[in-house]
Formats: structure tokens, sequence, C-alpha cells
């Protein structure tokens, strides 16, 4: 089934220590997101991409970076990860920009 | 800048009563698109609907309808004959089109009780 596949589900992590979540789409969608979801909170934008080659920044984007090499894939690393970085991360991808985004099962980090 | 505000934190109704999740928004873009996310207990987030900002024509589909009233800025939504199974957190959003994707509300936490 087509879609958005992020790993780890789910991880915890010890504070300083580096930590990329992956993110892989197979529908040949040209913008991909990252958002973080904290209770309260809703859902924030850390960083997007519009097309592979090109990264931007969100609401939140401290503490964070991006790649963006080809069309399917869009890591997300946490240099060295603090505890305000615990929450659940969802990786999501539109055809283009403006038109509906479709989201990952997302990605529960836990950092201690 | 934009915003979405989801004024309803909680909600509980019982079995079969229609509920209305309502959602209010500001942008100072006059093209802009408006959408509806389901957030199961599962945690995945499920699109339900986008709607663009030339097209007020309310929608319904199956038990869900929406009504979009750029009069008021709201775009609210309407379970009828509610069920279990609707229950979930829902998200509203809004997008200029542009590359910074969606401005989520904060969400409503819906409660179907049998």
């Amino acid at each position: 089934i087509a879609g958005i596949t992020q790993a780890p589900t789910s991880q915890i992590l010890a504070a300083g220590r580096r930590m990329t979540l992956r993110c892989t789409q197979d529908m040949r969608h040209n913008a991909m997101y990252w958002y973080r979801q904290d209770l309260g909170l809703g859902l924030r934008l850390i960083h997007y991409s519009n097309t592979a080659g090109t990264t931007g920044k969100g609401e939140v984007p401290d503490g964070y970076s991006v790649s963006r090499a080809n069309t399917d894939d869009f890591p997300l690393t946490l240099a060295s990860a603090v505890p305000s970085q615990t929450s659940v991360y969802f990786c999501a991808s539109s055809q283009w920009t403006g038109n509906t985004i479709y989201f990952g099962e997302g990605s529960w980090l836990t950092v201690v | 800048a934009q915003k979405v505000t989801q004024a309803q934190t909680e909600i509980s109704v019982v079995e079969k009563e229609d509920v209305t999740l309502d959602c209010v928004y500001e942008t100072r873009d006059t093209t802009y698109y408006l959408f509806w996310y389901k957030q199961p207990p599962s945690g995945e987030l499920v699109f339900l609907i986008r709607r663009n900002s030339f097209d007020e024509q309310n929608e319904i589909s199956g038990r869900y309808s929406w009504n979009f009233q750029k009069s008021t800025s709201s775009f609210n939504f309407t379970i009828t004959a509610s069920q279990v199974v609707d229950s979930a957190v829902y998200f509203c959003a809004l997008s200029r089109g542009g590359a910074d994707g969606l401005t989520f509300g904060k969400g409503t936490h819906l409660i179907i009780q049998p």
C-alpha cells in the first residue's frame, strides 16, 4: 500500500545523543514536512521541503535539521537531543504545496 | 500570520446525538485552504476534507457535514447520529497554499459515550 513510512516507531534517547528520524514516501509527492505534536499545543511545523534539493524552516526549527537529497526521503536529525524534544513526530507529504497533506503514522521520541 | 482556533477542548456526548465541532480561522490571504483531520486513539492522522476559499458550498459525506462561512471565518464540522467509533481528536487546519504547510488548531477531543 502506497504511503509514508516513518522509522523508528518509538525510541528512548539519552540527552545529548544524536538521532535521525527517517521518512520515506512512495507517492512521488514533491512537498514533504515534519511536524511535532505536543499535548495542548497541537501540531507545529518543524521543517518543510517544496521539492528535492530545497528545504525551509517552519515554526519550531531550533535543534532540528533536515535534508532532501531525493524525492522520496526526508530525514529529520536532532543533533544533540534535549528533554524538550520529547514529542510525537509526524512526517507528511503532498503532491504540491497547497494540496492535501497526508501523514505518516508518527514516531514517538522520549529524551531522558 | 495565520491562526486557527478550536475553542472546544473536549466534548462528550451520548451515542446517536448530533455534535458540532467549531473552527474559526484568521488569515490575510484571499486564497487559502481549510482542512479537517481525525486522530483516533491509535494515533494516526486521517484526512477528512479540504475546501478552498472560493467554494463556500456546504458538504455532506455520510454522517459528516461541513459548514464553511467566510463572513464569520468559520469552518464547522457536524457529526450526525454520532457513534462510539467517532471518538477521536479532531483538528481543523489552514493552508495558504504555500510551502509552509498547515497551521493547525489545538484540536477538539470528542468522546462518544455508549
